[in-house]
C-alpha cells in the first residue's frame, strides 16, 4: 500500500529534550515536506526537500531541523523543544505537485 | 505571497441539505492549482476535490462540486446531499505552478444536524 508512515503518533516531552518524528514514503517520491497545524493558523511549512540531500526552508523553519540521506526518509528534529512548538505536525510527499500523500500526525506536546 | 482565506470558522447544515464552505486566494501567478482536504477526526487528510487554474471547467467529485472564479479569486466548495461523515475540517489550499508547497486557509469546521 502507497502510504507515508509517520511516528510517532503522540508524543508528550519536556523543554530542551532533543526529538526525532520520522517520516517514511514507499513511492519513491522526490517532494517531501513537513508542516504544523494550529487552530486559526491551518497548515504552515516548516521544511522541504526535493530530492535527496537537497533541503530548503518553508515559512516557519526556526527551531527544527531536517535531513535527506535516502530519498523515503525526511525526519523532524527538534534540537531544543520549545512550549510553543506544541501543536500538530504532518509530513507529506508528492511526485508531480499534483496529488500529495500525508501521514497520519503527530500530536506534540511540549511542556 | 500568495495567501488563502477561510472566513468561515464554523457552519452547520442539516442532513441532506446543501452547503457551501467559501475559500478566497490572493495571487499574482497564472498558473496553479486549488485543493479542498477534509480533515475528520481521524486527523487524516483526505483530498476531496482539485481544480487546476488553467482549467474553465468547474471540478466535481459525486456530491462535491467547486465554484471556481478565476477573476474573483474564489474557490467555494459545494457539498450536496450533506451525510454525517461529511463531518470534518476543511481545509482550502493553494499551490503555485512553480513549486510544490501547499498555502493553506485556516478551515472551516462542518457540522451535520441529523
Amino acid at each position: 500500500e502507497a502510504q507515508v508512515t509517520q511516528n510517532p503518533r503522540y508524543l508528550i516531552t519536556v523543554t530542551g529534550k532533543k526529538l526525532t518524528v520520522t517520516c517514511s514514503q514507499n513511492m519513491n517520491h522526490e517532494y517531501m515536506s513537513w508542516y504544523r497545524q494550529d487552530p486559526g493558523l491551518g497548515l504552515r511549512q516548516i521544511y522541504y526537500s526535493m530530492n535527496v540531500e537537497v533541503t530548503d526552508k518553508g515559512d516557519v523553519p526556526e527551531g527544527y531541523k531536517v535531513s535527506r540521506k535516502e530519498k523515503r526518509n525526511f525526519p523532524l528534529i527538534l534540537e531544543s523543544p520549545s512550549p510553543n512548538q506544541t501543536s500538530l505536525y504532518f509530513c507529506a510527499s508528492s511526485l508531480s505537485g499534483v496529488h500529495y500523500t500525508f501521514g497520519s500526525g503527530t500530536r506534540l506536546t511540549v511542556v | 505571497a500568495q495567501t488563502v482565506t477561510q472566513s468561515q470558522p464554523e457552519m452547520s447544515v442539516q442532513e441532506a441539505e446543501t452547503v457551501t464552505l467559501s475559500c478566497t486566494y490572493d495571487t499574482s501567478e497564472s498558473d496553479y492549482y486549488l485543493f479542498w482536504y477534509k480533515q475528520p477526526p481521524s486527523r487524516q487528510m483526505i483530498l476531496v476535490i482539485r481544480q487546476e487554474a488553467y482549467k474553465q471547467q468547474n471540478a466535481t467529485e459525486n456530491r462535491f462540486s467547486v465554484n471556481f472564479q478565476k477573476a474573483a479569486k474564489s474557490f467555494s466548495l459545494k457539498i450536496s446531499d450533506s451525510q454525517l461523515g461529511d463531518a470534518a475540517m476543511y481545509f482550502c489550499a493553494y499551490r503555485s505552478g512553480g513549486n510544490y508547497q501547499l498555502i493553506w486557509g485556516a478551515g472551516t469546521k462542518l457540522i451535520i444536524k441529523p
